[in-house]
């Protein structure tokens, strides 16, 4: 069962234009979002989190929009460059077992072109 | 960069063989999770270690097992190695058992053939 969707699975976006990509849960228990950014060969790194009691976060380019009713949380990367093309993961923990264990999406495969 | 760090980088081993994967956990994070990442997919939760004791276990057979050490570094073994164990495998830290903040090595690519 795929506890957390995310679309779309690929995404191209013109130098200086917005990426947006989007992720929806199922279970109610998830009090934690993060989203992680990975290159090929490397590791997922962590970009940016949120925490169901704000609508939004802004860390310089990167924002997250969280809708709580609707169970949907979105990434949006403003004046995307070139060396932004990596594979991004939505991912949601529950902290519920006294500890976070992240489920993520399937990942959504950024280039951005010149 | 994270501070965490994985040993070896690149592995191939046969089917039925058994393998330990290895993790160095960042300075001061005391909790040590393993996450399998097949191609094309996101990573998925195999276990978790705190105080040298599995603590949450994914969806995954007993032939995956683990250890953590008192320097909170980590170890993942695999016995019985299948075709579909072939994946990337993440080791990631949090500073604390409710920290949520996890960072990621950059992951042992195993191939079962």
């Amino acid at each position: 069962q795929q506890q957390v969707k995310q679309s779309p699975q690929s995404l191209i976006v013109q130098k200086g234009g917005i990426s947006i990509i989007n992720c929806a849960y199922e279970n109610t228990a998830f009090d934690y979002f993060p989203w992680y950014q990975q290159f090929p060969g490397k590791g997922p790194a962590l970009l940016i989190a949120i925490r169901p009691d704000v609508s939004e976060k802004k860390e310089g380019r990167f924002t997250i929009s969280f809708n709580k009713s609707a169970k949907q949380f979105s990434l949006h990367i403003m004046d995307s460059q070139p060396g932004d093309s990596a594979t991004y993961f939505c991912a949601a923990g529950d902290s519920g077992a006294g500890s976070y264990q992240l489920t993520f999406g399937k990942g959504t495969k950024l280039s951005v072109i010149p | 960069e994270t501070g965490v760090t994985q040993s070896p980088t690149h592995l191939i081993k046969t089917r039925g063989q058994q393998v330990t994967l290895r993790c160095s956990s960042q300075s001061g994070h005391n909790t040590v999770s393993w996450y399998q990442q097949a191609l094309g997919q996101g990573p998925q939760f195999i276990f978790q270690y705190y105080r040298e004791e599995e603590n949450g276990r994914g969806n995954f057979p007993p032939r995956f097992s683990g250890l953590q050490f008192p320097n909170y570094s980590s170890e993942l073994n695999v016995n019985a190695l299948e075709l579909d164990d072939s994946a990337l495998y993440l080791c990631a830290s949090t500073q604390s058992l409710d920290g949520a903040e996890a960072f990621f090595g950059q992951g042992t690519r195993l191939t079962v053939v």
